[in-house]
C-alpha cells in the first residue's frame, strides 16, 4: 500500500530565516506530487505541482519554491521567511491516470 | 475557469440527525471529475468519493451518500443519523481530465455535530 510522509509536523521559525519542508512516497512510482497552503484553517491553496523529477510547476507567485530531486520525494523552501507563509503545508500525490489525490498529515508552520 | 462554492460556511445539527452539504461546480471541460474530502481536527485529508462527469448515478456507502446533478451543477453529500465523530470540515473539489490533476476546492464546510 502507499504511504505519504511529511515532516517535520510542526514548525516555529522567526520571520527572514530559512525553510525546508520534505514529502516522501512510499509504495508507488511515477506519481504527481502537490504542494498545498491551507491558511486561518480554510481553503487549500495550490502552491506547486510536479508530474516528473525536476518538472516544477508554480501555481502563485511567491516567496517559496519547490524542487523534486528524486521521483518520491517533494520539497518546499523559502530562503526567508515572511509572516505571511504562516499555515498548514499539505503535500498530496496521485498516480495517473486516476485523478483522486491523498494527503500527508501535513506541516503546521508558524512564523514569529 | 473552474470553480467550486461551497455556500454553507458552517452547519451545526444534534447526532442522529441527517445533514446535507452542498456543493455547485462551474468548469467548461466535458470530462471532469468530482471530490469530496474530510479533513478532521488532525488536519489530515480524507479521500471520501471520486465521481465522473460520465457518470451521473448517485452512490451510498453506508451513512453517507452523494448526489450529482449535471443539470444543475450540482454535487451534494448528505450523511445520515449523523454522528460526533462526523465533526469536521468538508471539501469538494474539481479537476479537469488534463494530466496535471490539478484540484481546485471549495472554501469548506464545517460541520458540528453535538451529542
Amino acid at each position: 500500500s502507499q504511504t505519504i510522509h511529511q515532516w517535520p509536523a510542526t514548525l516555529v521559525q522567526p520571520v527572514g530565516s530559512p525553510l525546508s519542508l520534505e514529502c516522501t512516497v512510499e509504495g508507488t512510482s511515477n506519481p504527481n506530487l502537490y504542494w498545498y497552503r491551507q491558511a486561518a484553517g480554510r481553503g487549500l491553496q495550490l502552491l506547486f505541482y510536479s508530474v516528473g523529477i525536476g518538472q516544477i510547476s508554480s501555481e502563485v507567485p511567491q516567496n517559496l519554491s519547490a524542487s523534486r530531486p528524486q521521483d518520491r520525494q517533494f520539497i518546499l523552501s523559502s530562503k526567508k521567511l515572511l509572516l505571511s507563509d504562516s499555515g498548514f503545508y499539505l503535500c498530496a500525490w496521485n498516480r495517473p491516470p486516476s485523478y483522486e489525490q491523498y494527503f500527508g498529515p501535513g506541516t503546521r508552520l508558524t512564523v514569529t | 475557469a473552474q470553480k467550486v462554492t461551497q455556500a454553507q460556511t458552517e452547519i451545526s445539527v444534534v447526532e442522529k440527525e441527517d445533514v446535507t452539504l452542498d456543493c455547485v461546480y462551474e468548469t467548461r471541460d466535458t470530462t471532469y471529475y468530482l471530490f469530496w474530502y474530510k479533513q478532521p481536527p488532525s488536519g489530515e485529508l480524507v479521500f471520501l468519493i471520486r465521481r465522473n462527469s460520465f457518470d451521473e448515478q448517485n452512490e451510498i456507502s453506508g451513512r453517507y451518500s452523494w448526489n450529482f446533478q449535471k443539470s444543475t451543477s450540482s454535487f451534494n453529500f448528505t450523511i445520515t443519523a449523523s454522528q460526533v465523530v462526523d465533526s469536521a470540515v468538508y471539501f469538494c473539489a474539481l479537476t479537469g481530465s488534463g494530466n496535471t490533476g490539478k484540484l481546485i476546492f471549495g472554501q469548506g464546510t464545517t460541520l458540528q455535530v453535538k451529542p
